[in-house]
């Protein structure tokens, strides 16, 4: 009940191309799902969230999708660049009561020049 | 500028010692946690403490321990019952914004068992 999967484990995609990341999460008492960036040596930042109150959200390139009822969302990268290249965790959370997150296995991209 | 800071950014242990890991946040955040990141693995949550001189164990405390006695403060111990403590180790803080548990992490600390 508390697991997020996510996949692929790892990507590669041409600069310009889209990066597509899923994840899939069971606990339908979730309301609230980041999307962290993780660059080598680095501590995770917050990249872009959603709540399941709406179904896309967009910031720049990056973009949320989110199908509450089959309990998916995903991260899409358009116009990939080389400095995306990093690795991005989804996790889901709460925005009441208790402060914890669960985190996906996380996915390796790297772009291509 | 405000921030956590994490030290020290590499630790060699040998077997049988207990480390501690350090974790300055100057956020003002109510709450600390402390997560461990292994290839492959994810993130995956130690000890978490949602206010001072208060915590709670995640999903892996085992071996571990922390102790919250200034909001600004959270320190983590390997213990020497840690069975496999060779890790990354994450310290992150959050504030409730807008209904929303935004976590806000340091640059983490890699621990090495020879």
């Amino acid at each position: 009940q508390q697991q997020v999967k996510q996949s692929p484990q790892s990507l590669i995609v041409q600069k310009g191309g889209i990066s597509i990341i899923n994840c899939a999460y069971e606990n339908t008492a979730f309301d609230y799902f980041p999307w962290y960036q993780q660059f080598p040596g680095k501590g995770p930042a917050l990249l872009i969230a959603i709540r399941p109150d709406v179904s896309e959200k967009k910031e720049g390139r990056f973009t949320i999708s989110f199908n509450k009822s089959a309990k998916q969302f995903s991260l899409h990268i358009m116009d990939s660049q080389p400095g995306d290249s990093a690795t991005y965790f989804c996790a889901a959370g709460f925005t009441s009561g208790t402060y914890k997150y669960i985190f996906g296995t996380g996915t390796r991209l790297k772009v291509l020049a | 500028d405000g921030g956590i800071t994490q030290s020290p950014k590499y630790l060699f242990r040998k077997e049988g010692q207990n480390v501690t890991l350090s974790c300055e946040q100057n956020l003002n955040h109510d709450a600390m946690y402390w997560y461990r990141q292994d290839p492959g693995q994810g993130l995956r949550l130690i000890y978490y403490s949602q206010i001072v001189n208060d915590f709670q164990k995640g999903d892996i405390a085992e071996g571990y321990s922390v102790s919250r006695e200034k909001k600004e403060s959270f320190p983590l111990t390997v213990t020497s019952a840690q069975k496999n403590p060779t890790a990354f180790y994450l310290c992150a803080s959050s504030m409730r914004a807008s209904g929303a548990n935004v976590l806000t992490f340091g640059a983490g600390s890699r621990l090495t068992v020879l």
